[in-house]
């Protein structure tokens, strides 16, 4: 059974950091790797989606790495501002109907 | 954004009362799904839907039942609710390549 985690559970940092969010799966056999975005009170917004077969993907500050074989994926954000504060999900596409499984995701905190 | 809106947004019932959730969506797509959310565990799937009459279970689907009678319209039914089923439940919608768009929310409390 695939399984998602996502460490650390809560992050703070200062405004202006680079920092790195990791997601790891216990599978490696899934069709693609997402990042989501949560605000408080709100859906989700997706960032990044990476495909089995590429390595990363990037869309402005954010650039998201994927290694099947280890397992695990990244999430890069640059000269990290205030409005980065959110909860950062990953998912792993399992199957042909679109299924997703979800780690439990990781609160950022940019501290101004 | 996607078109995809939920109904009621917040919700008190009290155990063992039926309650119906709704996601509409105004974008045609073919597959819509229901997951809960829960400290700790992230998103959970529910049920999913693949077309019109079209259903399948998800990963925590006991205690819940779903009907899909239009494209547009997602129902996710609790018949008896039970207090375990207090959580944030959102309904997501994909067309092609695993990108889903996700509604508002809704807040069920079961007291």
């Amino acid at each position: 059974k695939q399984e998602v985690t996502q460490i650390p559970a809560a992050l703070s940092v200062p405004e202006g950091e680079n920092l790195v969010l990791n997601c790891s799966f216990t599978d490696s056999a899934i069709y693609n790797l997402q990042w989501f975005r949560q605000d408080p009170g709100k859906g989700l917004t997706s960032l990044l989606l990476i495909q089995s077969s590429q390595r990363e993907q990037t869309s402005g500050r954010l650039n998201a790495s994927l290694d099947k074989s280890s397992g695990r994926s990244t999430l890069y954000i640059a000269a990290s501002q205030p409005g980065d504060s959110a909860t950062y999900l990953c998912a792993v596409g399992v199957d042909s109907n679109y299924q997703l499984i979800w780690g439990a995701g990781t609160k950022l905190i940019i501290k101004p | 954004d996607a078109g995809i809106t939920q109904s009621p947004r917040h919700k008190v019932t009290e155990t063992g009362t039926p309650v119906t959730l709704r996601c509409h969506q105004t974008e045609n797509h073919r597959y819509m799904y229901w997951y809960r959310q829960d400290p700790g565990h992230g998103l959970r799937l529910i049920h999913y839907s693949y077309g019109v009459k079209d259903t399948d279970k998800g990963e925590v689907s006991d205690g819940y039942s779903v009907s899909r009678s239009k494209t547009e319209d997602f129902l996710l039914t609790l018949e008896s609710a039970t207090s375990s089923q207090t959580s944030v439940y959102f309904c997501a919608i994909s067309e092609t390549a695993y990108e889903q768009y996700f509604g508002p929310g809704t807040r069920l409390t079961v007291t």
